[in-house]
């Protein structure tokens, strides 16, 4: 059974520094990977999907890498903002149609 | 931009009563799932629908679950006979195609709390 699991828990940064995000999944045999962005009793926004034969995807100040034989995807987020302050989740698709998801990264950015 | 819409934004109810949650998709997608959120764990997948019927469903899917599409627009989970144990925040997905080649897109949940 697929179990995706994201390190660290929570992360604290100050305003302006770069930030990797981890997650990892124990079966390589995904479709996807996407990253999502969860704020407080809200909803989740979607930020990237990597197709599995892709390595990386960019948006912004985002870029998500994939290493699908490792199990392995990073989020990479530039410059951060007290704005991006919020549960990064990585989900990934394997066989059946569905969403395996992460246990999330909560990030502070202190202003 | 387009969104999925759900309604309520909070639902409380007393334990068995049955419910319905209620959700808008994205116009031109064809593949709809609903997932929930226990406080504090995951987001768990609960239940796919494609071409008017349900594509993949998972354990937590029970006989007390139930979806439907009554029309071109509204996509329904209705609990039959609500637990404690269903207080959770239930989100509403649409992706253009299955899961497997496209972005799922989410609503921004229904928060049920069963009393």
């Amino acid at each position: 059974k697929q179990e995706v699991t994201q390190i660290p828990a929570a992360l604290s940064v100050p305003e302006g520094e770069n930030l990797v995000l981890n997650c990892s999944f124990t079966d390589s045999a995904i479709y996807n990977l996407q990253w999502f962005r969860q704020d407080p009793g809200k909803g989740l926004t979607s930020l990237l999907l990597i197709q599995s034969s892709q390595r990386e995807q960019t948006s912004g100040r985002l870029n998500a890498s994939l290493d699908k034989s490792s199990g392995r995807s990073t989020l990479y987020i530039a410059a951060s903002q007290p704005g991006d302050s919020a549960t990064y989740l990585c989900a990934v698709v394997t066989g059946a149609n569905n969403l395996f998801f992460g246990t999330g990264t909560r990030l502070t950015v202190i202003p | 931009e387009p969104e999925v819409t759900q309604t309520p934004s909070h639902q409380v109810t007393q334990m068995g009563q049955e419910v319905i949650l209620r959700c808008v998709p994205i116009s031109n997608h064809l593949y709809f799932y609903w997932y929930r959120q226990i406080l504090g764990q995951k987001v768990e997948f609960l239940v796919s629908f494609y071409n008017n019927e349900i594509s993949e469903k998972s354990e937590i899917f029970d006989d007390q679950f139930s979806v439907e599409r009554p029309d071109g627009s509204n996509f329904t989970l209705k609990i039959r006979s609500t637990k404690l144990e269903d207080s959770a925040m239930y989100f509403c997905a649409s992706s253009q195609q299955g899961a497997t080649n496209t972005e799922a897109f989410f609503g921004q949940g229904t928060r049920l709390t069963v009393v």
